[in-house]
């Protein structure tokens, strides 16, 4: 199973409103990443979870807080959105060991700010 | 810092056509390179890796790239396009011990009768 699961695929949220991104993955990977993709834009880096703690935040606003309960799931809670937030997000898992090279990507969730 | 360079932000071929897509690479350390295609509305999917070793990669779908040190390249070609490979492509570089990936600007593939 290569597989990388994002839900929802499709998101539509209000300036004021609190919502969550899920993504899943069961391949034993125990980086996590999210990206943000704006359209006909390559992905940009916003978090990596490294053996399920926060390594790396490239400066992300914190209206975006991600989570990591557990090395199979990585969630992105959301409040207070502005409309430029509206993009593709996306999650991605890489194995740690010697022979994890490339990144997995889920399918992505269409988030749409209002 | 390492970096990638995708020339042509479209690219039009024929079916049946050879397809070349270029990314030149900036790197002070042996470079992991990468290409993944995003068709519309989903993620992107890994189509071939360089790490080391030998210079010409295969990957999936018909795909190939050749590492040149010399020329600083790592270009995408498949002989014959089809018209299912009209997408997004993306050269990436893997940087940083997280192996964070820098990611090219993107070259659009379209693929005409």
């Amino acid at each position: 199973d290569t597989e990388v699961t994002q839900t929802p695929k499709h998101l539509v949220m209000g300036m004021t409103n609190k919502k969550s991104l899920k993504c899943e993955q069961h391949m034993g990977h125990r980086a996590m990443y999210w990206y943000k993709q704006k359209a006909k834009k390559p992905p940009e880096l916003m978090f990596v979870y490294s053996y399920e703690k926060l390594s790396i935040n490239e400066s992300v606003p914190s209206r975006f807080s991600p989570e990591c309960p557990n090395s199979s799931l990585l969630n992105l809670h959301l409040h207070a959105l502005q409309p430029e937030d509206s993009a593709l997000y996306l999650c991605a898992s890489r194995s740690l060991t010697a022979s994890g090279i490339e990144q997995y990507f889920g399918p992505g969730t269409r988030l749409t700010v209002t | 810092a390492q970096s990638v360079t995708q020339l042509g932000s479209h690219v039009s071929v024929s079916e049946g056509a050879l397809v070349l897509l270029r990314c030149n690479y900036s790197s002070s350390v042996p470079p992991y390179l990468f290409w993944y295609v995003q068709y519309p509305n989903q993620g992107l999917q890994l189509l071939l890796k360089y790490t080391t070793g030998a210079t010409l990669v295969k990957g999936i779908n018909g795909f190939e790239a050749e590492f040149k040190k010399s020329e600083t390249s790592f270009h995408l070609t498949k002989p014959s396009a089809h018209m299912s490979d009209a997408a997004e492509y993306f050269c990436a570089v893997r940087t940083g011990t997280a192996s964070k990936l820098t990611f090219g600007t993107g070259t659009r593939l379209q693929v005409t009768l």
